[in-house]
């Protein structure tokens, strides 16, 4: 099974703030990686997949980088709507895609 | 817009089966393009993959759940379900439903991530 770390398990910014979530791999996933934003009650939103395609409606300030067993998803200017948790998920090894354990983005 | 929902029972005594299904609306469940998922959140903590279905039947499960899960699609109704057994107090979670793509960005057959969820529907285990 491939395990995703995610790092920082939290992040206490304000808004207007550049918020960079790390994830990484125990071994190398090419560039099969999503990341997800989770607000309480609420399904997971797709933001980023192929490690750098932004989904469907995602903003700008949402940006995807990395390859092999490094990633990054990047918030440009933290919008009050942005504090979540953001969760990265691989498939590399289909029929078992994981998720990483998430990152909380709260307010500083 | 394709929406997803969960409908089931709430509560499912320990060593029964737990029995889900995702309603698929705006869109039909017959495409070769994607693939119909479940994954849970046990309270407080993170995701978990169940498993995936495609419309012509073929499944996958998660190896740690295979021995007890068992999807099925019924296209009639635009729907696919999920089977859980021999359930304990570990398999409170909430469960969703999602679509997920079988191609990546360049084509390739690579399916993983999940493009659309359900709501979510929280499914306790407890006598």
């Amino acid at each position: 099974e491939i395990v995703l770390t995610q790092s920082p398990a939290t992040l206490s910014l304000s808004p207007g703030d550049r918020a960079t979530l790390s994830c990484r791999a125990s071994q190398s996933v090419s560039s099969s990686l999503a990341w997800y934003q989770q607000k309480p009650g609420q399904a997971p939103r797709l933001l980023i997949y192929d490690a750098s395609n932004r989904a469907t409606g995602i903003p700008a300030r949402f940006s995807g980088s990395g390859s092999g067993t490094d990633f990054t998803l990047t918030i440009s200017s933290l919008e009050p709507e942005d504090f979540a948790v953001y969760y990265c998920q691989q498939g590399s090894n289909w029929p078992s895609p994981t998720f990483g354990q998430g990152t909380k983005v709260d307010i500083k | 817009q394709l929406q997803l929902q969960e409908s089931g029972p709430g509560l499912v005594k320990p060593s029964e089966t737990l029995s889900l299904t995702c309603t698929v609306s705006g869109d039909s469940i017959i495409t070769s393009s994607y693939y119909w998922g479940w994954i849970r959140q046990p309270p407080g903590k993170g995701l978990e993959w169940i498993g995936s279905v495609y419309f012509r039947g073929s499944t996958y499960y998660n190896p740690s759940l295979k021995s007890r899960v068992t999807l099925s699609v019924d296209t009639s109704k635009n729907q696919f379900s999920l089977e859980l057994s021999s359930v304990t107090a570990a398999d409170t979670a909430v469960y969703y439903c999602a679509r997920q793509n079988i191609y990546d960005s360049r084509g390739y057959e690579t399916p993983y991530y999940f493009d659309y969820w359900g709501q979510g529907t929280l499914v306790t285990v407890s006598s």
